[in-house]
């Protein structure tokens, strides 16, 4: 079964920073990877699929790209509503998260 | 407009059997799977299992094969989880979720339930 790995396991920046997440997988996936934001009391929300396409009403702030083993989550400034726990999944495993926190 | 409505939280004793439910809206029920994800208090999200509707084909995750059952009525568009004896250990927020597609390489969830807290304590 394919292990996800995600890191850093926290992230603390600014609002208006540039945020990077890292998701990497035990064995190749191709670019069936999903990104998804998770805040308290919420149910998660769908940002990225299939490794790089945004899902519907996803900000162009959020951005994923990655192939085969290791991927990337990008939110090129954020807003103070991004921050939340960010898990990465591909088919029948989530990884452990990434929780991104205001510094 | 696409929902996952699910059934209200439950609280239950170790040992009773439980089927909590997701209802879907505003879509082609049969098209699409749904799954189950758990989320114990303050850990991250697990995939559970997952089942398409049109012919009942339904995958599990090995840990949690033998510990839960998931099932579909399409007459009603609702899915259901299931435990015949509940632990402790179940206690847990669980939200189904729709998969566009999912196969031997593929699957993500593009809607999700509210959640539905099931709380197992004597």
């Amino acid at each position: 079964e394919i292990v996800l790995t995600q890191s850093p396991a926290t992230l603390s920046l600014s609002p208006g920073e540039r945020g990077t997440l890292s998701c990497r997988a035990s064995q190749s996936v191709g670019s069936y990877l999903a990104w998804y934001q998770h805040k308290p009391g919420q149910a998660p929300r769908l940002l990225i699929y299939d490794a790089s396409n945004r899902a519907t009403g996803i900000p162009a702030r959020f951005s994923g790209t990655g192939s085969g083993t290791d991927f990337t989550l990008t939110v090129s400034s954020l807003e103070p509503e991004d921050f939340a726990v960010y898990y990465c999944q591909q088919r029948n495993t989530f990884g452990q998260g990434t929780r991104l926190e205001i510094k | 407009e696409v929902q996952l409505v699910q059934s209200g939280a439950e609280v239950k004793k170790p040992g009773e059997s439980l089927k909590i439910s997701c209802r879907g809206f505003g879509y082609s029920f049969t098209n699409y799977w749904i799954g189950w994800v758990r989320q114990v208090p303050g850990k991250g999200l697990e995939w559970m299992a997952i089942i398409y509707p049109r012919d009942f084909d339904t995958t599990y995750s090995p840990s949690f094969q033998g510990q839960v059952i998931i099932s579909a009525d399409k007459s009603i568009t609702t899915a259901h989880l299931q435990w015949n004896s509940l632990k402790a250990s179940d206690t847990a927020m669980y939200y189904c979720a729709r998969a566009p597609k999912y196969g031997s390489s593929e699957g993500y969830f593009d809607y999700w339930g509210q959640g539905t807290l099931v709380t197992v304590s004597s």
